[in-house]
C-alpha cells in the first residue's frame, strides 16, 4: 500500500493567494483527518471526516479555511486568502473503520510558507 | 479540555543507554494512548498503542506503560541506537464533539543518540 499521499510536499506562496492542499487516504479507510503542526502550538486537529462527511470542524481556525471530501479517495484543504501566520506543516491522516480502537496513519505532510 | 505535556522537550544520550520519555495528560477519560515517532521533515509513524484497559505494550526495544488514573505514560527505549534519533510524540484519544474521537498530542521530545 502506498500509504497516505499528500500533495504538494512544499508550497511557497504570497499573502492573499489561495492555497489548496490535497490528500489521498489509504484505500479502505473511512476516516480522514487534517492536522496543522507549528513549533509554538504543536500538532492540532483541524477537521475530521467520517465516510466523507465532516464530523468535527471545531479546530478550523477561521472562515479562511475550508475542507472538502467529495469521495472516499480524495480530500482538499483550502486557505483563501492565505496569511503569513498560516505557515506550518499540514498533515493528513486516515484510519480504518473501528472508531476509537484504530490508529491513524499519517501522510508525509505539506510544508506551507506564506510570505 | 485535554492537555498533554511531554518532558523533557529535548534529550541527548550516548549510544547504548536505556532511556525513558515521559508524557502526562490532564483528563483521565481516555480510550487509548499512542506513542508516535517523527523523523525530521517527515510524517508520524505509530510505535505503540495502549488501550485504556491495558497497563503496557512492548515492541522490540520499546516498552510503553500507562497509568490512566494518574494521567501518566512512559516510553522506555532499551539499548539506544543512533537510528532512534527522532522526535517522539505522545497522543491520547478521547471523546470530542458530536460523538467523534479526537487525538490530542503533546509537543514531543526530541531525542538525539550520540554514536
Amino acid at each position: 500500500d502506498a500509504g497516505v499521499i499528500q500533495s504538494p510536499r512544499h508550497e511557497v506562496t504570497e499573502m492573499g493567494q489561495e492555497v489548496t492542499l490535497r490528500c489521498k487516504p489509504i484505500s479502505g479507510h473511512n476516516s480522514l483527518f487534517w492536522y496543522r503542526q507549528t513549533m509554538m502550538r504543536g500538532l492540532e486537529l483541524l477537521i475530521y471526516f467520517n465516510n466523507n462527511v465532516p464530523i468535527d470542524d471545531s479546530g478550523m481556525p477561521e472562515d479562511r479555511f475550508s475542507a472538502k471530501m467529495p469521495n472516499a479517495s480524495f480530500s482538499t484543504l483550502k486557505i483563501q486568502p492565505s496569511e503569513p501566520r498560516d505557515s506550518a506543516v499540514y498533515f493528513c491522516a486516515s484510519s480504518r473503520p473501528g472508531g476509537r480502537q484504530e490508529t491513524q496513519y499519517f501522510g508525509p505532510g505539506t510544508r506551507l510558507l506564506v510570505l | 479540555k485535554q492537555e498533554v505535556t511531554q518532558i523533557p522537550a529535548a534529550l541527548s544520550v550516548p549510544e547504548g543507554e536505556n532511556l525513558v520519555l515521559n508524557c502526562s495528560f490532564t483528563d483521565s477519560a481516555i480510550y487509548n494512548l499512542q506513542w508516535f515517532r517523527q523523523d525530521h521533515g517527515k510524517g508520524l509513524t505509530s510505535l505503540l498503542l495502549i488501550q485504556s484497559s491495558q497497563r503496557e505494550q512492548t515492541s522490540g526495544r520499546l516498552n510503553a506503560s500507562l497509568d490512566k488514573s494518574s494521567g501518566r505514560s512512559t516510553l522506555y527505549i532499551a539499548a539506544s541506537q543512533p537510528g532512534d534519533s527522532a522526535t517522539y510524540l505522545c497522543a491520547v484519544k478521547g471523546l470530542a464533539g458530536a460523538g467523534s474521537y479526537q487525538l490530542t498530542f503533546g509537543k514531543g521530545t526530541k531525542l538525539s543518540v550520540i554514536p
